[in-house]
C-alpha cells in the first residue's frame, strides 16, 4: 500500500543553517505529496504541496521538488530561524483515494 | 471565520467511561477526517466522512465510532475508552478529498487511566 517515510529527529540546528528533511514515498499511480508543519501547541498547517513529478512547491523559504525516478520529496530551506521550530510532517494522497498517508514527523530545533 | 474547532481540548477518562469528541467547521466542506497522533507514529486516519449523513471506515477504526449527522460537525464516539486510546486528536476538512489542502483543527489530548 501507499506510504510515506521521512527521516527521523530530532533536528538541532543554529540559526542560519542550511536544513534538509528527507522523505521517500511508495505508492501506485501518481500521488500528489505535501509537507505539514505543526508549532507546538497547534494542529498541522500546510506547508507546501506538489501534485505532479518536477513540480516544485514552496513556502516561507521552505522548498521541496516532487522526483518521481527517486520517489523523494525532501524539504530544504536556506537559513533557518527560530520560528522555524516545529514538527514538520511528510504527506501522500493517493490518486485514488480519499486518503492521506502520513509520515512519522520529525522535530526541528532552532537554536539562536 | 473560525476554520476548524475541536471540544473539548483536553480530557482525562478512566478505562471503560464512554465520551464524544466534537468537531464544527465554518467552511462548508464535504470531507471531514478524524486522525490520532501517536509518539512515533505520525497521524493514523480513524475516520472519514464525504459528506453529510456518510461515514466511512480509515486506517485504524477499531473502538471509535463517527457521525455526521449536521455538514458542519463531525462527531467521534468512544463507548469504551481503553488506555490505548490515549493519544492526541485531530480533526480536518476540506473542500475536495483528493489533492486539496486539509484544515486542521487545534486537537484534543485523551488521557485513559
Amino acid at each position: 500500500g501507499d506510504s510515506v517515510t521521512q527521516m527521523e529527529g530530532p533536528v538541532t540546528l543554529s540559526e542560519e543553517a542550511f536544513l534538509t528533511i528527507n522523505c521517500t514515498y511508495t505508492a501506485t499511480g501518481y500521488p500528489s505529496l505535501f509537507w505539514y508543519v505543526q508549532y507546538p501547541g497547534e494542529g498541522l498547517q500546510l506547508l507546501l504541496k506538489a501534485t505532479k513529478a518536477d513540480d516544485k512547491g514552496s513556502n516561507k523559504g521552505f522548498e521541496a521538488t516532487y522526483r518521481k525516478e527517486t520517489t523523494s520529496f525532501h524539504l530544504e530551506k536556506g537559513s533557518v530561524q527560530v520560528s522555524d521550530s516545529a514538527v514538520y510532517f511528510c504527506a501522500l494522497s493517493g490518486f485514488t483515494g480519499n486518503q492521506f498517508y502520513f509520515g512519522t514527523g520529525t522535530s526541528l530545533t532552532v537554536i539562536p | 471565520n473560525a476554520g476548524v474547532t475541536q471540544t473539548p481540548k483536553f480530557r482525562v477518562l478512566k478505562t471503560g467511561q464512554s465520551m464524544t469528541l466534537l468537531c464544527a467547521q465554518d467552511m462548508n466542506h464535504e470531507y471531514m477526517y478524524w486522525y490520532r497522533q501517536d509518539p512515533g507514529m505520525g497521524l493514523r486516519l480513524i475516520h472519514y466522512s464525504v459528506g453529510e449523513g456518510t461515514t466511512a471506515k480509515g486506517e485504524v477504526p477499531d473502538g471509535y465510532n463517527v457521525s455526521r449527522l449536521k455538514k458542519q460537525n463531525f462527531l467521534l464516539g468512544l463507548e469504551s475508552a481503553a488506555p490505548s486510546q490515549t493519544s492526541v486528536y485531530f480533526c480536518a476538512s476540506s473542500a475536495t478529498g483528493k489533492v486539496s489542502e486539509q484544515y486542521f483543527g487545534p486537537g484534543t489530548r485523551l488521557t485513559v487511566t
